[in-house]
């Protein structure tokens, strides 16, 4: 149980086009989903919390009109990277927190963003 | 203090034998607490939760929570070359209602066969 799906697995693409992430709770609710972020060697870096029907929350210095959160159902939150550029070149990871139950996330399996 | 600290490591330890892995935490981490392993390249995986003070056992490992000296540690006995990760340690913001999870840097451990 507690499955977490993310599409693309891997995504290559031109600086200044946009890419949109997926992640599905396969067999679970989720009210909260997360988005973080981790570069080469470095820690996760929470990015925001995404809520079922509400607006996300966004950790200080990202930028919420670049990044774009939408959290439409419980099994589905969607990432999208707008106006790519090298530097967002990073592995995405998103996790889902069960819906009425612990603060356990269980993570997906990620996103590796290339931009060239 | 930062929130979450560990040791970053590398940690070596001979194949069969005990690894311990440590964390501390500030006040504003305190509810829960999770121990998470990553492999190179992929994304974490919950090993272990632990939400009181004491063990907790699962197979190989054990958790240990001290709330009055704020540590949480992982145990891995007989340890394997397949728990050669980096392991990440995590706790709850008290008193939070968006179930923000803080991690540590993580400690990588290299066990050798």
């Amino acid at each position: 149980g507690a499955v977490v799906s993310q599409h693309p697995s891997r995504v290559i693409c031109k600086s200044g086009t946009s890419v949109k992430i997926e992640c599905r709770s396969l067999d679970f609710q989720a009210t909260t989903m997360f988005w973080y972020r981790q570069f080469p060697k470095q820690s996760l870096m929470l990015m925001a919390t995404s809520n079922e029907g509400s607006k996300a929350t966004y950790e200080q210095g990202v930028e919420k009109d670049k990044f774009l959160i939408n959290h439409a159902s419980l099994t589905l939150s969607t990432l999208t990277v707008t106006s790519a550029h090298p530097e967002d070149s990073s592995f995405y990871i998103c996790s889902a927190k069960l819906a009425g139950g612990p603060e356990t996330q269980y993570f997906g399996p990620g996103t590796r963003l290339l931009v060239l | 203090q930062k929130e979450v600290e560990q040791n970053s490591g590398p940690l070596s330890v001979p194949e069969g034998a005990i690894a311990s892995l440590n964390c501390t935490y500030s006040d504003r981490v305190s509810q829960s607490f999770f121990w998470y392993r990553q492999y190179s390249g992929k994304s974490p995986e919950l090993i272990m939760s632990i939400y009181s003070n004491g063990d907790k056992e699962d197979g190989r490992f054990t958790a240990q929570l001290n709330k009055a000296s704020q540590y949480v540690s992982l145990l891995i006995r007989d340890s394997q070359p397949s728990d050669s990760a980096t392991y990440l340690c995590a706790g709850s913001n008290s008193g939070g209602s968006n179930y923000k999870l803080t991690f540590g840097k993580g400690t990588l451990l290299t066990v050798n066969p």
